[in-house]
């Protein structure tokens, strides 16, 4: 267990619609990233809040965002949802702000857009 | 072209072997690279980073880069069957890319 939390675990929608996926970082770690990882594109990085600050920005689409509140805890918004949007989306969180520093992984929201 | 590339296999070898993975990238300006392990139905988890060229060791995993070739290897040494798992590559300077994984299957 990485100590840090994704809710819901499954989510099943219609295309069009609008999902929130959450993520609670580990205790004391200030950065959280989000990543899509599908059969087809692989894991790709999304984005990266620092302390409640957009760090650094990947391959997220313009129907995506994401925020981190001020406990730190982070949302991450999908949009106008298409068949192509079905993938496993992780959270990670670390204590740096550094791409290239260790990363705990969530379990992850597996969506499913039909 | 994708900015990383890496051969998803899948390998196939048996405990003992010495495994080799490796990613190509055309991106100059990569400065970290890192290693995951991911196992299925989990979340990756860091193995290694080396800074610029140059190799690294921990333990049984041996990373190497080799910035002017832009071409990074993981070796591991006395495999195990907890080996088995999907291993990306991954690099970053102002931004993160991941290889797609090559899938590792250690037979006892």
């Amino acid at each position: 267990d990485s100590g840090v939390t994704q809710t819901p675990k499954h989510l099943i929608t219609a295309t069009g619609q609008r999902v929130t996926l959450r993520c609670s970082p580990r205790s004391g770690d200030l950065s959280v990233y989000w990543y899509q990882q599908s059969l087809d594109q692989g894991l790709q990085f999304l984005i990266q809040y620092y302390n409640g600050e957009e760090r650094a920005k990947g391959n997220i689409l313009e129907r995506f965002s994401a925020q981190q509140f001020p406990d730190l805890h982070s949302e991450l918004n999908l949009s106008s949802l298409e068949l192509g949007d079905s993938a496993l989306y992780f959270c990670a969180s670390s204590a740096s702000g550094r791409l290239h520093n260790e990363q705990f992984f969530g379990p992850g929201t597996r969506l499913t857009v039909l | 072209q994708k900015e990383v590339e890496q051969d998803p296999g899948p390998l196939s070898v048996p405990e003992g072997a010495i495994v080799s993975l490796n990613c190509t990238y055309s991106n100059s300006a990569f400065q970290y690279f890192m290693w995951y392990r991911q196992y299925s139905r989990k979340g990756p988890e860091l193995l290694m980073y080396t800074y610029s060229s140059g190799n690294k060791e921990d333990g049984r995993f041996t990373a190497q880069v080799d910035k002017s070739s832009k071409y990074i290897s993981l070796f591991i040494r006395d495999s195990q069957p907890s080996d088995s798992a999907t291993y990306l590559c991954a690099m970053t300077r102002n931004k993160l890319i991941f290889g797609a994984g090559t899938r590792l299957a250690v037979h006892p």
